[in-house]
C-alpha cells in the first residue's frame, strides 16, 4: 500500500456541529501532517506528528483539534467552524521527521469541506 | 520568512513543446525542495524531490534542478502532453521562525497542454 487515504471525500457542516475528518497510511511512515487549502493558494501547514505525538502547532484556532491515536491513523477533529474554515485539508505522512531527515511527503487526496 | 514564489502564475502551450517552470526562494538555508503537480480539486502528487546537497533529479520527461545559492529551481518537462495539464507547485523544506522543520509552498503554475 503506497498511498494515502483521506475520508470523507466531501462534508458539509453547520457552524454548530462537530465532525472528525480521518487520515490513514499503511506505509509505516512516522510523520503525519495536516494542511489547509484555500482556493487558488497553496496548503498551509496546520499541524506536524512525529512518532504520534504532536510537534508542530502553527497557530491553529482551538475548534481544530488533532489526534494521532496510532502510527497509522491522524484525525482532525471540528468544532463550531466558521464559513472562512472552509476549504480543502489535506493530510501528507513521510517516513519520519527527526533532525537531518529531510524525506519526500506523500498527500492524500483531501477533503473538501464546506461551512454553512 | 520563507517566501517561494513561481513564474508564470499561468502558461498555455501546443503539445509536444518542452517547457520550463521556474520557483525561487527568499532564504537559500534549505534542507530540499519537492515539486508536485494538483489536479483541480484534489490532492498533491508528488513528482521530484532534490535535496540541499543535489544539483538536479530527473524522473521520466521530468527534469528539476536546484541552484541552493541563488534561490532558484527549474522544472523541466520534455515533449509536453495534454495530461500533463495541471497547476505545479514548488515547495521548500526549511527551519521554521519557532525552531521547527515545515515545507513552504509557492504560489503555483498553472499549465495548459493544447492539443
Amino acid at each position: 500500500d503506497t498511498e494515502v487515504t483521506q475520508t470523507p471525500k466531501h462534508l458539509v457542516m453547520g457552524m454548530t456541529n462537530k465532525k472528525s475528518l480521518k487520515c490513514e497510511q499503511h506505509m509505516g511512515h512516522r510523520a503525519m501532517y495536516w494542511y489547509k487549502q484555500k482556493a487558488k493558494k497553496p496548503p498551509e501547514l496546520m499541524f506536524v506528528y512525529s512518532y504520534e505525538k504532536l510537534s508542530i502547532n502553527e497557530s491553529v484556532p482551538s475548534r481544530f483539534s488533532p489526534e494521532c491515536p496510532n502510527s497509522s491513523l491522524l484525525n482532525l477533529h471540528l468544532h463550531a467552524l466558521q464559513p472562512e474554515d472552509s476549504a480543502l485539508y489535506l493530510c501528507a505522512s513521510s517516513i519520519r521527521r527527526l533532525a537531518g531527515d529531510h524525506n519526500e511527503q506523500f498527500f492524500g487526496p483531501g477533503t473538501r469541506l464546506t461551512v454553512l | 520568512k520563507q517566501e517561494v514564489t513561481q513564474i508564470p502564475a499561468a502558461l498555455s502551450v501546443p503539445e509536444g513543446e518542452n517547457l520550463v517552470l521556474n520557483c525561487s526562494f527568499t532564504d537559500s538555508a534549505i534542507y530540499n525542495l519537492q515539486w508536485f503537480r494538483q489536479d483541480p480539486g484534489k490532492g498533491l502528487t508528488s513528482l521530484l524531490l532534490i535535496q540541499s546537497s543535489q544539483r538536479e533529479q530527473t524522473s521520466g520527461r521530468l527534469n528539476a534542478s536546484l541552484d541552493k545559492s541563488s534561490g532558484r529551481s527549474t522544472l523541466y518537462i520534455a515533449a509536453s502532453q495534454p495530461g500533463d495539464s495541471a497547476t505545479y507547485l514548488c515547495a521548500v523544506k526549511a527551519q521554521s521562525n519557532f525552531g521547527n522543520e515545515k515545507l513552504t509552498f509557492g504560489t503555483g503554475t498553472r499549465l495548459t497542454i493544447i492539443p
